[in-house]
This record gives C-alpha cells, structure tokens and sequence, in this order.
C-alpha cells in the first residue's frame, strides 16, 4: 500500500518551454501532497505544499508563477514549470500525505537545453 | 520551526556490522519522527517511523529509538548488507501543533556504504 507514482519519470526539453510533472497517490487520498527539488548529493528542499482545492503554499524564495501546482483531486497533483531554463534542471520529487506521514513517489529528472 | 540536524554526513561499514545514525531536533513538541532510504536516482521509501509515545521500534534489521528528554532519535541497523547502501534522511515535523499539518524538516542526509 500508499504507492506515489510520478510522471514523467525523466524528460528533456528546449530552455523556454513549459513541462507539466504529474504526481498521483494509487491506493489513497492525499489531502496535502508536497513537491521538492533535489540537488546532486544534497538534502530535499521542499518548494510547496499542495491542497486539494485550495491554492498551493509556496516557500520562500519558491516562485508560484514559475512552478505551477494544480491539486485537482484527492489522487492527482501536478507541477509545471513554465518558460524551462537550465538552471531548472534537477531532480523534482512529490509527496503524498495522506496524514502525518508522507509517502515519496520515484522523482522526475528534468534536464533543460 | 523546527531545525534537524543529522550525523554522520558518510558512514562506511563492514558487510555483518552496525549501522547507527543520528539526529537532534529543536521544537519539544515534535512527535512524529520518519525515516528514509533513498537509492540513486529513485525517490525516498520510508524505512521506519517511531511517535512520541514509544521509546523504541524496531522491524527486522532496523530500529528506531527516541529520547525525548536529549530531543535526539537514532536509526540502528544490524547485520548489514550491500543493499543497504543509500542515503538515509530523518525527519521532523516542521511545525509541530501549528497549521503545517503533514510538513516535515529533513536532516541533511547519511550516505552508507556498506562493503561486502
């Protein structure tokens, strides 16, 4: 049980296209998913916290027009990230909690020419 | 908020040792505290979570104690095994009783290797 599954699992894209990254809980409903960008050989950093029905969170320094998040459904979370640029390029991990815990799905590698 | 601090950074073990890694916290009120392996190229698996109202717990070959007097928890792992190997994170509530319901701060990470 509590499977996340994330899609795309890897994608490449042109600097200044959007890429939509989906998040799905397969046996729960999430009230919160949350969604973090890792950098090589470092700690999690979490960008925003992802309600269902309500407007995301965003850290600080995060910025809400740049990475979209839509959580449209109890199961579903999405994150896009408009106008890619290089220095977007990471790995882009969500999470789903449907309480205190948070169960990870397998992360998305985007790598922006 | 809470602040999580993890030790050590890198821990290399011989193949049938133990594994100890651990973590201080700063917010007393915290009282969920997970654990995660994280594999190369693959997103975190919670390995073991323990609550406030336990000391230990364990699951095989992993354990989780916690001293909420010192405000620190500790991931034991016996009779280690290559597969082992990964990155483990604790974590903490990031805003225990506040509204941040779910949120968690995460140590910075233990990279183990364990060596046939």
């Amino acid at each position: 049980g509590a499977v996340v599954s994330q899609h795309p699992s890897w994608v490449i894209c042109k600097s200044g296209t959007s890429v939509k990254i989906e998040c799905r809980s397969l046996d729960f409903q999430a009230t919160t998913m949350f969604w973090y960008r890792q950098f090589p050989k470092q700690s999690l950093m979490l960008m925003a916290t992802s309600n269902e029905g309500s407007k995301a969170t965003y850290e600080q320094g995060v910025e809400k027009d740049k990475f979209l998040i839509n959580h449209a459904s109890l199961t579903l979370s999405t994150l896009t990230v408009t106008s890619a640029h290089p220095e977007d390029s990471s790995f882009y991990i969500c999470s789903a909690a449907p309480e205190e815990t948070q169960y990870f799905g397998p992360g998305t590698r985007l790598l922006v020419l | 908020g809470e602040n999580v601090e993890q030790h050590p950074s890198t821990l290399s073990v011989q193949e049938g040792d133990s594994a100890v890694i651990k973590c201080t916290y700063s917010d007393s009120a915290s009282n969920y505290f997970p654990w995660y392996k994280q594999e190369l190229g693959k997103g975190p698996q919670l390995i073991i979570d323990i609550r406030s109202n336990v000391g230990e717990k364990k699951d095989q070959r992993i354990a989780v104690t916690l001293n909420k007097t010192a405000k620190h928890f500790s991931l034991h792992i016996t009779e280690t095994q290559p597969e082992d190997s990964a990155v483990y994170f604790c974590a903490a509530p990031a805003n225990a009783g506040g509204t941040s319901y779910g949120k968690l701060t995460f140590g910075q990470g233990t990279i183990l290797t364990v060596h046939p």
